[in-house]
């Protein structure tokens, strides 16, 4: 099973609105991502949990916030958010051991929609 | 220069004809490559990974990879309609994975 989740599928939000996006996983792996992709562009790394701890921040705008519950679960909360930051929020997740067998496993996305 | 490199296309296959999509990175220290299939609004799905120089097969897949060239290539035997897709070429190395920007194929029937 190569199953990650994420909840919501669409959200649409004012920019004074503050709302979560979650994403779970059941395979036991360790290391969990959050991307974003706007149309037609690759997906950009955003955040980085490896062993429920962060790893990675690519800069990201301190309206959008991780959290990692535990080694199943990765929030994202958004707070403030502008219109530009309208896109597909893909969670992944993978074994965690950086190593070069390392496979990212991608959830279905949550679109976002900031008015 | 882009850290992964991929031709945008669109490339258009015959049905049944043999599609290859390339991507050159500029890491020398990358140490594994992933080729994703993304249909339109949907998530990046995992096609095939390579670690090492040389082909691997899958079914119809072949990812080759050359790392003194610093380039990968997936080749799609048997082009069907449903292979029509984006598919991004990533690397993985510093602990990150990087995209290309995706190469838009189209197998026309």
């Amino acid at each position: 099973d190569t199953e990650v989740t994420q909840t919501p599928k669409h959200l649409v939000m004012g920019m004074t609105n503050k709302k979560s996006l979650k994403c779970e996983q059941h395979m036991g792996h360790r290391a969990m991502y959050w991307y974003k992709q706007k149309a037609k562009k690759p997906p950009e790394l955003m955040f980085v949990y490896s062993y429920e701890k962060l790893s990675i921040n690519e800069s990201v705008p301190s309206r959008f916030s991780p959290e990692c519950p535990n080694s199943s679960l990765l929030n994202l909360h958004l707070h403030a958010l502008q219109p530009e930051d309208s896109a597909l929020y893909l969670c992944a997740s993978s074994h965690g051991q950086v190593l070069n067998t390392d496979t990212q496993y991608f959830g279905p996305g949550t679109r976002l929609t900031v008015l | 220069q882009k850290e992964v490199e991929q031709n945008s296309g669109p490339l258009s296959v015959p049905e049944g004809a043999i599609a290859s999509l390339n991507c050159t990175y500029s890491d020398r220290g990358s140490q594994s490559f992933f080729w994703y299939r993304q249909y339109s609004g949907k998530s990046p799905e995992l096609i095939m990974f390579i670690y090492s120089n040389g082909d691997k097969e899958d079914g119809r897949f072949t990812a080759q990879l050359n790392k003194a060239s610093q380039y990968v290539s997936l080749l799609i035997r048997d082009s069907q309609p449903s292979d029509s897709a984006t598919y991004l070429c990533a690397v993985f190395g510093n602990e990150k994975l990087t995209f290309g920007t995706g190469t838009r194929l189209t197998i026309i029937p």
